[in-house]
């Protein structure tokens, strides 16, 4: 049981570039998000998904897209990066059932925007 | 727009000594959870309180609801250099179960 995974661990983007840094979960859970941690900033919400085919934005939605093609993957798009991205970047998965839901958390990717 | 405040910041305190941490909000939650993060890693739940005036211990961790469930506080004794890390408090509304995060706690206990 591998929980959730992310890929890449680590990214180096130029200004204007695009990725995908990609998500999966084999839990079975119906709830993704995706969040950024920033020093002193705590946890903020990018985008969220409640199932496959379904997706809503989050705090700071601009310049992220993301799909939910399946219940395992929830990638999300840097369209065109900026400085400002450079963050660490944490995909979550839970079930959707009450206010006791555990998120479970990936390792996170460490981007680098120059 | 609902906010969770996280104090301290920062705790640097020697091994053997007691510390709180706490979580205030002028808002009500369903519940508050509490997440530990080490370098490198996500965060990982140690423990959620639902009902006011709860209290849940985990060893040497208290973890406190406030009566009218809007703060929370984490009570650690005679801690232990294991105990560093990152401590995040996570509240979720009524009727939205999307999280609202602290800013973190960052405890070193130093040996």
């Amino acid at each position: 049981n591998a929980g959730v995974t992310q890929t890449p661990k680590f990214q180096v983007l130029k200004t204007g570039q695009s990725m995908t840094l990609q998500c999966a979960q084999d839990m079975n859970h119906e709830y993704m998000s995706w969040y950024r941690q920033d020093p002193g900033m705590g946890l903020r919400l990018i985008h969220y998904s409640v199932g496959a085919g379904i997706t809503d934005q989050g705090e700071v939605p601009n310049g992220y897209n993301v799909s939910r093609s399946t219940t395992e993957d929830f990638p999300l798009r840097l369209l065109s990066a900026a400085p400002s991205q450079t963050s660490v970047y944490f995909c979550a998965s839970s079930t959707w059932t009450g206010p006791s839901d555990t998120q479970y958390f990936g390792p996170g990717t460490r981007l680098t925007v120059l | 727009t609902q906010l969770l405040e996280q104090s301290p910041q920062f705790l640097s305190i020697q091994e053997g000594e007691n510390l709180t941490v706490y979580c205030n909000s002028s808002s009500v939650f369903s519940s508050l959870q509490w997440y530990r993060q080490e370098p490198g890693e996500g965060p990982v739940l140690l423990v959620t309180v639902v009902t006011g005036g709860e209290v849940k211990k985990l060893k040497r961790l208290t973890f406190q609801f406030g009566d009218a469930r809007k703060d929370s506080s984490l009570h650690i004794t005679a801690a232990q250099p294991g105990d560093t890390g990152l401590y995040l408090c996570a509240g979720v509304p009524p009727l939205n179960y999307q999280l609202i995060w602290g800013a973190g706690t960052k405890l070193i206990i130093k040996p």
